[in-house]
């Protein structure tokens, strides 16, 4: 079946560094790919999106690319601020509509 | 705009006691729903989807069960709590089958 699966984390990062969180994943068919970002204590929110093939979704400074050549969805973002301290979650839509999620990834930023 | 209201916020309850929790969703109309819950420092566990009114889906098998009562009104349910049922609780709608937008969630302890 489709899956998800996550860098482990936590991933502890100094302010201003760059980030990357690798998210590959395995899918018949053609599925969307989403970044959710979930705060201490609140749900997840939508961060980004890309819906086909070498689509890039980008938010708040964050980007991500969808590569189907190597199924990967990796997060970025070139310059990461305390504020950007969360459990970031990669998913794709499966042929149901469903959402299979990875496992999350903890992001530390230390300033 | 949409929103999405869950209630209470935060529950204590004993075991063996009844449980419910509701969720609904307001600026749309006929939307998918979706329950999930999330273990402490775990990831997302989908516990039960509807693409309608009484039209519910269960995916994991246990002492929960939710009703739609209305289009936008989606409930979460439990007769009686076991320790195991304490976490996180999500709700979720969508209107595009793709991406899901979350609810504030429901932090439920067993005790």
């Amino acid at each position: 079946g489709d899956s998800v699966t996550q860098m482990e984390g936590p991933v502890t990062l100094s302010e201003e560094a760059f980030l990357t969180i690798n998210c590959t994943y395995t899918a018949t068919g053609y599925p969307s790919l989403f970044w959710y970002v979930q705060y201490p204590g609140e749900g997840l929110q939508l961060l980004l999106k890309a819906t086909k093939a070498d689509d890039k979704g980008s938010n708040k400074g964050f980007e991500a690319t969808y590569r189907k050549e190597t199924t990967s969805f990796h997060l970025e973002k070139g310059s990461v601020q305390v504020s950007d301290s969360a459990v970031y979650f990669c998913a794709l839509s499966d042929s149901n509509y469903q959402l299979i999620w990875g496992a999350g990834t903890k992001l530390i930023i230390k300033p | 705009s949409q929103t999405i209201h869950q209630w209470p916020a935060t529950l204590v309850q004993p075991v063996g006691s009844p449980l419910s929790l509701e969720c609904t969703v307001e600026g749309t109309s006929n939307p998918n729903l979706y329950w999930y819950r999330q273990a402490a420092g775990r990831g997302l566990q989908l516990l039960f989807y509807s693409i309608g009114i009484d039209q519910i889906s269960s995916e994991v098998p246990q002492n929960l069960s939710a009703s739609r009562p209305q289009d936008r009104q989606f409930i979460l349910s439990s007769k009686k709590l076991l320790l195991s049922d304490s976490g996180f609780y999500l709700c979720a709608w969508s209107v595009t089958g793709y991406e899901q937008y979350f609810g504030p969630g429901t932090r439920l302890t067993v005790t």
